[in-house]
């Protein structure tokens, strides 16, 4: 049983193309998370919602825009794909408070 | 600024040589300190969580220690399967309700049989 699953794994879209990645947890979490990691594997926050709630907005631009449809599940969509988006993004989620954060296998976004 | 520096970017050992990476932080008051490994496309996998100075964890050949400015990953006898890269991350107790851990870059560990 994948504890926190995300899809697509591999995403390869042209510039200007709107796109979507899945997020979902059955760890009974409270709190979901979008990570972005760059070419140089440096791992950043983006968003964070608790309880379905926005709590972290790391100044993303707003072409990203995350939705909780309730506490399993975190999507990322995309608008108008830029070359500089390519990156690995993860997924994660916790328990509010002092806990580790548990990750997803990534989605490796290229945009052509 | 909360920051997180890991040393060094990359290290070669030999099969049963024992080492240490290293994780300083800059953090205003630390609510948690955690290690994680990371393999070639996949994501961070969870090994340790250290909340105050003093404190270690174990496992297999795996040990975390934690001081005021800084904690270890000390690795004894490796093995091959312990290549990876080796994340540091910290929780700022400032961070209110979120849980946001800041990463560093990662220490890419290399275990030559």
């Amino acid at each position: 049983d994948t504890a926190v699953s995300q899809t697509p794994k591999y995403l390869v879209t042209q510039m200007g193309n709107d796109k979507s990645i899945k997020c979902e947890q059955n760890l009974g979490h409270d709190t979901m998370y979008w990570y972005k990691q760059d070419s140089k594997k440096f791992l950043k926050i983006m968003f964070s919602y608790n309880n379905k709630e926005l709590i972290i907005n790391e100044t993303v631009p707003n072409r990203f825009s995350p939705k909780s449809p309730d506490k399993a599940h975190l999507n990322l969509h995309i608008n108008s794909l830029e070359l500089g988006d390519s990156a690995v993004y993860f997924c994660a989620s916790s328990l509010q408070g002092r806990t580790e954060a548990f990750f997803g296998q990534g989605t490796r976004l290229t945009v052509v | 600024e909360d920051q997180v520096t890991q040393s060094p970017e990359a290290l070669r050992l030999q099969e049963g040589e024992s080492s240490s990476l290293n994780c300083s932080y800059t953090v205003s008051g630390l609510r948690g300190l955690f290690w994680y490994r990371q393999d070639p496309g996949k994501g961070p996998e969870f090994l340790f969580t250290l909340y105050s100075a003093g404190e270690e964890k174990e496992k297999e050949r795996l040990k975390a220690t934690l001081t005021k400015k800084e904690s270890f990953l000390h690795i004894t006898a490796p093995k091959p399967e312990d290549s990876a890269t080796y994340l540091c991350a910290v929780q700022a107790s400032n961070g209110g309700a979120t849980n946001k851990l800041i990463f560093g870059t990662g220490t890419l560990l290399a275990v030559q049989p």
